[in-house]
């Protein structure tokens, strides 16, 4: 069954490193998508992607955050200078249609900033 | 911003018990979908619904939406330790390329 896939599982960085999250939507796809969830917290939506630009962000989605789809398979997200609120597990999601068409999620990249 | 207000935050049943859990807000939503997250893992889909009333069942699960699209349920029979999880429910607006997630039910099922 097609899934949506991350790397890193986790990865540990200092406060004011650059991180790059990396994922490989499902290959039919067409819209792709960040969320993130801090321990105990809802899900919280960051960025949709559609046709090599932003569709949407959030209030969250500032200047220090980017994304990508550099070669038509990965996408990616990243943190230019991390602060220690940016630790929580970020899920990358991807549907075949939008609006509010089914997303399906990866298995997330646990980042923690120290 | 949809506010989605799920109930109860925290269930915990007995294997064979049965249990429903309720999403629910004031705005009219275009579709619903139901999540279960495990912990450190990302929200597998469950169900979508889309037309006010529909109610549609995934094994022992069932789903239900409100007629006024407002509001929905899920419903599990004769729940199993495997049920154990937290259920999300998310809504899109007809013109958001994003879903908006509610706080989640954890529910937890003993054997």
């Amino acid at each position: 069954e097609p899934e949506v896939t991350q790397t890193p599982s986790h990865q540990v960085t200092q406060m004011g490193q650059e991180v790059i999250l990396r994922c490989v939507p499902i290959s039919n796809h067409l819209y792709f998508y960040w969320y993130r969830q801090i321990l105990g917290q809802k899900v919280e939506f960051l960025v949709s992607f559609y046709n090599n630009e932003i569709s949407e962000k959030s209030e969250i989605f500032d200047d220090q955050f980017s994304v990508e789809r550099p070669d038509g398979s990965n996408f990616t997200l990243k943190i230019r200078s991390t602060k220690l609120e940016d630790s929580a597990m970020y899920f990358c999601a991807s549907s075949e249609a939008a609006p509010f068409t089914e997303a399906f999620f990866g298995q997330g990249t646990r980042l923690t900033v120290v | 911003t949809q506010l989605l207000e799920q109930s109860p935050q925290f269930l915990s049943i007995q294997e064979g018990e049965n249990l429903t859990v309720y999403c629910n807000s004031s705005s009219v939503f275009s579709s619903l979908q139901w999540y279960r997250q495990e912990p450190g893992e990302g929200p597998v889909l469950l169900v979508t619904v889309v037309t006010g009333g529909e109610v549609k069942k995934l094994k022992r699960l069932t789903f239900q939406f409100g007629d006024a699209r407002k509001d929905s349920s899920l419903h599990i029979t004769a729940a199993q330790p495997g049920d154990t999880g937290l259920y999300l429910c998310a809504v899109s607006a007809s013109n958001d390329y994003k879903l908006s997630f509610g706080a989640g039910t954890t529910v937890t099922v003993r054997a």
